[in-house]
């Protein structure tokens, strides 16, 4: 009954390797997004979907790639990945296009690269 | 610049005290608020929002809290602490202006409760 989830929960993997992160919601929301959490519990928004167009791009390395095959899925895609890249990676879901429609929020991908 | 202040990083307070989070805003259009609430391992819930109107909310788990636009403020209250409110608490703003459709969070507060 989970209303966004995402899968892996945990993710480690070595510098230079490609993961991906994939989320789903079953709320029936219009509009998805992709935002990092880092060790200081910093929020920054990376992308956002609405019905498979991309409408927020972040400023974020091109090594970054979400791709969005319909308005329930959105993954996301990390090649090369740094150290940097480390940090807890939350997928969310919203009814509606803009910044007032409440975030439902996927419990989060722990990634760790060594 | 737009922006979103939580001016205490950590709070610990005891259970069954009353708790006030602070959350100040610097926004140039009319400010929609909200707080969300990041339980341990979780993603974040919210717990409440303002859009209009009555400026003291109403959200769950008992929390509430109160618009002071004179104050560029929206604090996050609740009577009586539990254990289980132990999180991290993010306050943020958006609006309906333009083709705004991004949030701006603050930085978070720790909370701590102690038996």
């Amino acid at each position: 009954d989970t209303a966004v989830s995402q899968t892996p929960k945990y993710l480690v993997t070595q510098m230079g390797n490609d993961k991906s992160i994939k989320c789903e919601q079953n709320l029936g929301h219009d509009t998805m997004y992709w935002y990092k959490q880092d060790s200081k519990k910093f929020l920054k928004i990376m992308f956002s979907y609405n019905n498979k167009e991309l409408i927020i791009n972040e400023t974020v390395p091109n090594r970054f790639s979400p791709k969005s095959p319909d308005k329930a899925h959105l993954n996301l895609h990390i090649n090369s990945l740094e150290l940097g890249d480390s940090a807890v990676y939350f997928c969310a879901s919203s009814q509606g296009l803009g910044s007032l429609s409440p975030l439902h929020f996927g419990n989060g991908t722990r990634l760790t690269v060594t | 610049a737009q922006s979103v202040t939580q001016p205490d990083i950590h709070i610990t307070v005891s259970e069954g005290a009353s708790l006030e989070l602070r959350c100040n805003y610097s926004y140039g259009a009319t400010p929609y608020l909200f707080w969300y609430v990041q339980s341990p391992g979780q993603g974040l819930q919210l717990l409440l929002k303002y859009f209009s109107g009555d400026t003291l909310v109403q959200g769950i788990k008992g929390f509430e809290a109160e618009f002071k636009r004179s104050q560029s403020s929206f604090n996050l209250r609740k009577p009586s602490v539990h254990w289980s409110d132990a999180a991290e608490y993010f306050c943020a703003v958006g609006s309906n202006a333009g083709n705004n459709r991004k949030l701006i969070w603050g930085l978070g507060t720790s909370l701590a409760v102690n038996p």
